[in-house]
């Protein structure tokens, strides 16, 4: 158990359909990330916030949409995907934004775009 | 921006093996992060070490940062061991923000 808690664990979804990815942290940290892993390819970073407020985008399409609540809740709102955007989905938070900052992740979210 | 490059990429031992995982950087950070990655896809924080040597464990971690290489040591493996071991350094966005870069993971696989 990290502390971050990823729902729901499995997805599966058609192009057309609309669903979010939620996230939470129990540690009392101020920055959270999403991060894609695809097979094959290293994590690569999609978006950071910190203190709530979005600090990179890390050129991510608009197909992907996050929304950061409060410092313990973090959300990736999914619309029109496409097939190649079937990945791995993982959350992560850190007491502070920036690489410095040990990171702790959840256990992610496997995405099947259909 | 910085490369990191870890060594080998794929890893099968015998339970009980030793075995150490190699991580090389392009620059000088000023700090490294090993995590390992279960099956099920779980990452873990195993080391936050931007020098020296740390002890987890049947885990430890040396960092170099001099030479710019991080080694990771796993004593009398366990099946539990498997799965994807990844490295990772800080590097400047070019807006500023500090984040971090993995390398493309060491999959280990531990049999009995």
């Amino acid at each position: 158990e990290t502390g971050v808690t990823q729902t729901p664990r499995h997805l599966v979804m058609g192009m057309t359909n609309k669903k979010s990815l939620k996230c939470e942290q129990h540690l009392g940290h101020n920055a959270m990330y999403w991060y894609k892993q695809s097979a094959k390819k290293p994590l690569e970073l999609m978006f950071v916030y910190s203190l709530e407020e979005r600090v990179e985008n890390n050129s991510v399409p608009s197909r992907f949409s996050p929304e950061c609540p409060n410092s313990s809740h973090l959300f990736l709102h999914l619309h029109t995907l496409q097939p190649e955007d079937s990945a791995l989905y993982l959350c992560a938070s850190s007491q502070g934004q920036g690489g410095n900052e040990k990171l702790f992740f959840g256990s992610g979210t496997q995405l099947s775009v259909l | 921006g910085i490369q990191v490059e870890q060594s080998p990429p794929d890893l099968i031992l015998q339970e009980g093996a030793n075995s150490t995982l190699r991580c090389n950087f392009s620059d000088s950070v000023n700090n490294l992060q090993w995590f390992h990655q279960n099956p099920w896809g779980q990452l873990i924080n195993l080391f936050y070490i931007p020098s020296g040597t740390k002890q987890n464990g049947r885990l430890s971690a040396t960092t170099v940062a001099t030479e710019r290489y991080s080694l990771l040591y796993i004593s009398s493996s366990q099946t539990t061991d498997s799965g994807v071991y990844f490295c990772a350094v800080p590097s400047i966005y070019s807006g500023g923000y500090n984040k971090l870069i993995f390398g493309a993971g060491t999959r280990l696989a531990v049999h009995p």
